[in-house]
C-alpha cells in the first residue's frame, strides 16, 4: 500500500527564515511526486511535478527536490503570503490515483 | 487562473435532504475526474474516480448508493450526497487532469457541507 508521511505536522518561522518541508513515501513504482498548497476552506493549488530521483524544480521562494524515498520542499526567505499547508502526494505508474500526506501547516510571522 | 470550477461553495441543509455537488472543468475537456473528501487536519480521501461517460469507480468503504457520481459530458461531473446526515458533514473537493498521464490534477475549490 502507498504511503506517504509529511514533517513536521506545523511549522512556525519568522518572515526571512529559510526552512524546509520533509515528504518520505514508499510506492509501488512512482510515476510522480506532487506538491501542492492549500488556504484554509480552498482547494489545493498545484505547485510541482517531480518524475525521478534527483530532480529539482523550482518556483518563486519555493524549490522541490526528490530521493529514491523522500522529497524535500525547502523555502527561502519566505513571506507571510507563504503561509498555508503544504501537501505532498504519490502517484504509482499503472493507477491514477494520488495518495496524500496530511500536510505540513506552515506560518510565516511578519 | 482556475482551471477547475466547483459549486456550491458551502451548503447548510437538514438530516435526510439530498444536495448535490457540481464540478466543471473550465476550458478544457477532462475525461476523468476526481472526487475527494477532507476532514480537519486530515490528508485528502479519494472517494471515487468519475469517467465521462462511465460508471464511476468508487474506493473501498464508499458507499455508492449514499454518493452518487454523474459524469455527462467532458466538462462536467455531479456528485449528490442522497439522504444525508450529519456524519457526511464534510469538505468536499473535486479535482480535473488534462493532457497526457503524467500530468497533474488541478482541484476546484471545494464544498463545505454541514448537515443539521
Amino acid at each position: 500500500e502507498d504511503q506517504v508521511t509529511q514533517s513536521p505536522e506545523a511549522l512556525r518561522l519568522q518572515e526571512g527564515e529559510s526552512s524546509s518541508l520533509n515528504c518520505s513515501y514508499t510506492v509501488s513504482g512512482l510515476r510522480g511526486l506532487f506538491w501542492y498548497r492549500q488556504d484554509p476552506g480552498k482547494g489545493p493549488e498545484f505547485l510541482f511535478t517531480l518524475y525521478s530521483a534527483g530532480e529539482e524544480k523550482e518556483k518563486e521562494r519555493l524549490k522541490a527536490t526528490l530521493t529514491k524515498k523522500e522529497s524535500f520542499l525547502h523555502i527561502t526567505a519566505p513571506k507571510p503570503e507563504d503561509s498555508a499547508t503544504y501537501l505532498c502526494a504519490v502517484r504509482p505508474f499503472g493507477n491514477e490515483k494520488l495518495t496524500f500526506g496530511t500536510g505540513t501547516r506552515l506560518t510565516i510571522i511578519p | 487562473g482556475a482551471v477547475v470550477s466547483q459549486h456550491p461553495s458551502r451548503v447548510i441543509c437538514k438530516s435526510g435532504t439530498s444536495v448535490k455537488i457540481e464540478c466543471r472543468s473550465l476550458d478544457f475537456q477532462a475525461t476523468t475526474m476526481f472526487w475527494y473528501r477532507q476532514f480537519p487536519k486530515q490528508s485528502l480521501m479519494l472517494m471515487a474516480t468519475s469517467n465521462e461517460g462511465s460508471k464511476a469507480t468508487y474506493e473501498q468503504g464508499v458507499e455508492k448508493d449514499k454518493f452518487l457520481i454523474n459524469h455527462a459530458s467532458l466538462t462536467l461531473s455531479t456528485l449528490t450526497v442522497t439522504s444525508a446526515h450529519p456524519e457526511d458533514s464534510s469538505f468536499y473537493i473535486c479535482s480535473a487532469r488534462f493532457g497526457g498521464l503524467n500530468q497533474p490534477q488541478h482541484f476546484g475549490d471545494g464544498t463545505r457541507l454541514s448537515i443539521l
